[in-house]
């Protein structure tokens, strides 16, 4: 699976988005980008996947370069609640296992 | 809304003891895995399991674990002899196949004295 880059820790004010950057310039076509978060030490939860286009659901939005080299995790509104850890993960998918790095630390400010 | 529960939340066990983590995946998928999270570290992928064997297993997957789908419902991880090393959170995970999402468990919080 192809490896991704995330900045360590970010700060958000609560309200606000938040654009949560992932580098993977090694992608294969037919890997897909996951996002998940991890809220103090519950199970990592599942936020929103993408293959090419962009994709949006209750929770975010995936915004995937056309090169599919980079990512962007966009929470609308976020609020004290969304403060986690962020991860990226490109993964073809079936009985593959996750490789999680150390993701993003997101803080939201009050 | 469908989810993966795991018991126990949280299991003291002394060194060398043998242990049963359980789990129940949500119930139409066919892929189930392990992950464990070693306090102020990574979660780490262990195995994964799919028609009643194991698909892919990392390094730390060694001969003291194993998995089994003993029934229609339960997915479990027994360690055999449990060392101090082996203190960690526990998730489980499902998925549906193919390149479906998994989904994460709660996890169990498991302590070797």
């Amino acid at each position: 699976d192809a490896k991704t880059t995330q900045p360590p820790s970010m700060d958000c004010a609560e309200g606000r988005a938040a654009n949560l950057p992932c580098n993977h310039s090694t992608i294969s076509g037919n890997e897909y980008v996951y996002w998940y978060r991890q809220i103090h030490s519950q199970g990592p939860q599942y936020i929103i996947h993408g293959l090419k286009n962009n994709e949006t659901n209750e929770m975010a939005s995936l915004i995937i370069t056309e090169d599919r080299k980079s990512s962007t995790l966009i929470l609308p509104h976020a609020t004290l609640r969304d403060t986690a850890v962020y991860y990226c993960i490109v993964i073809r998918g079936g009985a593959d296992g996750l490789t999680f790095g150390k993701g993003t630390h997101l803080i939201i400010q009050p | 809304e469908p989810e993966v529960t795991q018991t126990p939340s949280h299991q003291v066990t002394q060194m060398g003891q043998e242990v049963i983590l359980r789990c129940v995946p949500i119930s139409n998928h066919l892929y189930f895995y392990w992950y464990r999270q070693i306090l102020g570290q990574k979660v780490e992928f262990l195995v994964s399991f799919y028609n009643n064997e194991i698909s892919e297993k990392s390094e730390i997957f060694d001969d003291q674990f194993s998995v089994e789908r003993p029934d229609g419902s339960n997915f479990t991880l027994k360690i055999r002899s449990t060392k101090l090393e082996d203190s960690a959170m526990y998730f489980c995970a499902s998925s549906g196949g193919g390149a479906e999402t998994q989904y994460f468990g709660p996890g169990t919080r498991l302590l070797v004295l």
